[in-house]
């Protein structure tokens, strides 16, 4: 069975850049079956899709995050990476990565089914 | 983008109890909801996806019903490992908004 970790700083500055990695085991990063995703939760507050990543590097990230975020995937080291520029307080969160499982309905529309995550790891944005 | 709401936010119940959760999405989104469990300091699992599918290895007590904008979690007789946050999601349209989640606490 796969399993993810999140790993990096519990603590960043705030204006500098969170960065972030995701650790798979038990699966394939190189599969063309999963995107990888990032999906944050704030104290006090609800989940927040961050954005995914394909095995070759393509990517979709939340229209509200976009402008600071980017991702990156190594197959190699069987690990995929966040990282978000010009934080804030508003950035302090648990931060999940998960594995995303590409799904198709009978009519061919495609929907994303979050299978897998990890335990997540909560960043502290603080001076 | 598609909002969710679920209710009630908090929840009572004991051992044996049948329990009922509800999601709704501010828009149609057909059957595409997904239903997560989250234990504090674990990973969240998927329970259900589609609506109604149970993911492989959930307990049968679990189900889930609805579609359009009005959708259901249900627990037909609650075990004590059950007690936990439970979330939606929308699985339709970009950005995947989840739910602000039900907690589920023992009575």
């Amino acid at each position: 069975q796969v399993q993810l970790q999140e790993s990096g700083p519990g603590l960043v500055k705030p204006s500098e850049t969170l960065s972030l990695t995701c650790s798979v085991s038990g699966g394939s990063v190189s599969s063309s079956r999963y995107y990888w995703s990032w999906i944050r939760q704030s104290p006090g507050k609800g989940l927040e899709w961050i954005g995914y990543i394909y095995y070759i590097g393509s990517t979709n990230y939340n229209p509200s995050l976009k402008s600071r975020v980017t991702m990156s995937v190594d197959t190699s080291k069987k690990q995929f990476s966040l990282k978000l520029t010009s934080v804030t307080a508003a950035d302090t969160a648990v931060y999940y990565c998960a594995r995303v499982l590409k799904t198709y309905d009978n009519s061919g529309f495609y929907t994303p089914l979050f299978d897998f995550w990890g335990q997540g790891t909560l960043v502290t944005v603080s001076s | 983008d598609v909002q969710m709401t679920q209710s009630p936010s908090s929840l009572s119940a004991s051992v044996g109890d049948r329990v009922t959760i509800t999601c709704r999405a501010s828009q149609s989104i057909s059957n595409y909801l997904n239903w997560y469990q989250k234990k504090p300091g674990k990973a969240p699992k998927l329970l259900i996806y589609a609506a109604s599918t149970l993911q492989s290895g959930v307990p049968s007590r679990f189900s889930g019903s609805g579609s359009g904008t009005d959708f259901t979690l249900t627990i037909s007789s609650l075990q004590p490992e059950d007690f936990a946050t439970f979330y939606c999601q929308e699985s339709y349209s970009i950005p995947y908004t989840f739910g602000p989640g039900t907690t589920l606490e023992i009575k």
